[in-house]
C-alpha cells in the first residue's frame, strides 16, 4: 500500500447504527485529518492528530469521535448520526510541527474518501 | 474573519486557451498558501505552497503566483485532462481555510 488508504469507501448506515471509518498512512507523517466535503461547501476540517495530541474542533457534534492509536493509523467513530451527516469524509496526512509549535497545517496528502450516507 | 474566496465558481475553456484562476483570502498570521486538484470521486491532490508575497511555482502547465491578498492560478495552453476542480486552501495558527473550489472544464 502507498499513499493514504481509506476503508471502507462508500457506508451507508442507519440513524440508530454505530460505525467506524478507517485511514492508514504509508508516507512517514507526524500529523493526520479529518474532513467533511458537502456538495457546494469547502472542505470543513474536523479533527487533527500531530504527534498523536489532539487539536479540538468545538463546532464538531459528539456523535463523531476520532481516535488516532498511532502516528500511521486514524479511526472516526459514528453513532446515531443524522441525514444531514451524509458526505465524502476524507483522511489526510502531512508532516509539520506539534501543537504546541502552531500545527502541522502545511500541505496534506488526502485518502481517497468514505462516501457515507445516511437513511 | 478568516476566509478564503475563490473565484469563479466555474470556467469552460477550449483546448489552448490560457486562463487564470483566483483566490482571495484574509487570515491573520499566513503561514502558507496551498492549491489541490480534485477529480470526481477522489480526494484532493497536492499542487504546490506559497509561502511569500511575490513567490512563483509551476508544473508544467500550471503556475501560481502569490501577493498579500490573493494568489493567481495560470493554465497555459490547457489540456482535457486538465478539467478538475481546484482548491485553495490558507493556513494560519491552529487554522487550515479551504476555499470552494473553481470548476474548470477543458474541451478538446
Amino acid at each position: 500500500e502507498t499513499g493514504v488508504t481509506q476503508t471502507p469507501r462508500h457506508l451507508v448506515m442507519g440513524m440508530t447504527n454505530k460505525k467506524s471509518l478507517k485511514c492508514e498512512q504509508h508516507l512517514g507523517h507526524n500529523a493526520m485529518y479529518w474532513y467533511k466535503q458537502s456538495a457546494k461547501k469547502p472542505l470543513e476540517l474536523m479533527f487533527v492528530y500531530s504527534l498523536e495530541e489532539r487539536v479540538e474542533n468545538n463546532s464538531v457534534p459528539s456523535r463523531f469521535s476520532p481516535e488516532c492509536p498511532n502516528s500511521s493509523h486514524l479511526f472516526l467513530h459514528l453513532h446515531t448520526l443524522q441525514p444531514e451527516d451524509s458526505a465524502l469524509y476524507l483522511c489526510a496526512s502531512s508532516q509539520g510541527a506539534g501543537i504546541a509549535g502552531g500545527g502541522p497545517y502545511n500541505e496534506q496528502f488526502f485518502g481517497p474518501g468514505t462516501r457515507l450516507t445516511v437513511l | 474573519e478568516d476566509q478564503v474566496t475563490q473565484s469563479p465558481e466555474a470556467l469552460r475553456l477550449q483546448e489552448g486557451e490560457s486562463s487564470s484562476l483566483n483566490c482571495s483570502y484574509t487570515v491573520s498570521g499566513l503561514r502558507g498558501l496551498f492549491w489541490y486538484r480534485q477529480d470526481p470521486g477522489k480526494g484532493p491532490e497536492f499542487l504546490f505552497t506559497l509561502y511569500s508575497a511575490g513567490e512563483e511555482k509551476e508544473k508544467e502547465r500550471l503556475k501560481a503566483t502569490l501577493t498579500k491578498k490573493e494568489s493567481f492560478l495560470h493554465i497555459t495552453a490547457p489540456k482535457p485532462e486538465d478539467s478538475a476542480t481546484y482548491l485553495c486552501a490558507v493556513s494560519g495558527t491552529y487554522k487550515y481555510i479551504f476555499g470552494t473550489g473553481t470548476r474548470l472544464k477543458v474541451l478538446a
